[in-house]
Parts: structure tokens; sequence; C-alpha cells
């Protein structure tokens, strides 16, 4: 069974200070993608990123960086410089080989204060 | 904007009711999703289209049902409406059908049963 697990059921931290969400995911598939969503107060989910198993590398778009390591089915979120736009809760996605739908982990709700 | 669009944006009706939402995806996109978002359940997949014939079903109630038509916009019907059935519902697109495609949501339809 597929499986993503957000354990920081919410974060808070004040503006500037960096944070990290964590996202931890249980497949058996060999290929599989995994993806970053934001939802923000007004409901909308945005697409953050996608990243295939065969890609280990670490990405970086702006403040924005992400962390995927194998070894310990990790694909964890991290953001620089914190500011309050940030605020939102964050959802990790795992999608398999079989089928493009996306499961889901619970989410972290970020908060970040001036 | 992901360029899915939803209407109704909201929507209050009451038990025993029937409703039905409606979805365009992304202009190119086959594949047409919904999912469900509730506080207890999370977000969950509920149904997959593709080039208007269903591809992959997840946890949806008899009660609902989906389709999608020839020029590739989608509705899903709640039927028998239920107070647990108040939620947001997300339409989502991508090209394919296949994992890896990146999956694109709309604002969602936020659903109140009273």
């Amino acid at each position: 069974a597929q499986k993503v697990t957000q354990a920081q059921t919410e974060i808070s931290v004040v503006e500037k200070e960096d944070v990290t969400l964590d996202c931890v995911y249980e497949t058996r598939d060999t290929t599989y993608y995994l993806f970053w969503y934001k939802q923000p107060p007004s409901g909308e989910l945005v697409f953050l990123i996608r990243r295939n198993s065969f890609d280990e590398q670490n990405e970086i778009s702006g403040r924005y960086s992400w962390n995927f390591q194998k070894s310990t089915s990790s694909f964890n979120f991290t953001i620089t410089a914190s500011q309050v736009v940030d605020s939102a809760v964050y959802f990790c996605a795992l999608s398999g080989i079989k089928g493009g739908k996306l499961i889901f982990g619970q989410g972290t709700e970020l908060s970040v204060k001036p | 904007d992901s360029g899915v669009t939803q209407t109704p944006k909201h929507l209050i009706t009451a038990t025993g009711q029937r409703v039905t939402l409606r979805c365009s995806p992304r202009s190119g996109d086959l594949s047409v999703y919904w999912y469900q978002q509730s506080l207890d359940q999370g977000l969950q997949f509920l149904i997959q289209y593709y080039n208007g014939e269903e591809r992959a079903k997840g946890n949806i109630l008899e009660r609902f049902s989906a389709q999608q038509f020839p020029d590739l916009h989608s509705e899903l019907n709640l039927s028998s409406l239920e107070l647990g059935d108040s939620a947001l519902y997300f339409c989502a697109s991508s090209v394919g059908a296949f994992s890896g495609n990146t999956i694109y949501f709309g604002e969602g339809s936020w659903l109140t049963v009273v």
C-alpha cells in the first residue's frame, strides 16, 4: 500500500526564520513521483514541485528547496527566510506507477508571524 | 490560475437533495480527477476519467457519480446528500492518465449540507 506521512500537523515560526516541512512516504513501486502542493487560506491547491524517483538531486527555487532521499523515503521541503505570505497548509503527495492519482499526506499547517 | 475551472464555488443545500459540480480541465488536458477534502478525512481521491472513460476509482460513495463529456468537461453528481458530505470538492486535470503527470487543481467547490 502507498502512504504519505506528514508528522508535523502545525508549525509556527517568526518571519525570516527558516522552516523545514517533513514528508515520509511508503511505496513498493520502483518508479514513483512525489509532489508538494500549497493550500493558502483561500482554499485552492497550488502545485509547487514534482520529483521522480530516479532523480535525487536537490532542487532550489528562490526561497524554496527540496531534499529527496530515497534511503530514508523522505522528501522534505525547506522555506528559507519565511514570509507571512508563506502561511498555508502544505501537502506532500505520492503518485505510483499504476496511475495518475495522488495519495496525499495529512498536511502541515504553517503559520508565519510578523 | 491553474487553468482548471470549477463551478459553483460555493453552494448550500439541504439533506436529501442532489447537486452537480462542474469542471473544465486545462486546455489540452485529457485526464480529470475529483477529490474530496474534509476535516476528518483529509484529501481523498474519488475518481479519474481519461478522454471520456473512467480510469480509476477511489473512495467514491455509491450516492456519488461522475462523467466526462466529449468536450472533456466533467461533472460530479452528489445525491441523497448527508451532513457528512459537507466538504471542499476539487477537480484536477493532467495531460495524460499515467503516473508522473503534473496534476493541476481548480479552486474547489465548497459544499455545505444543512
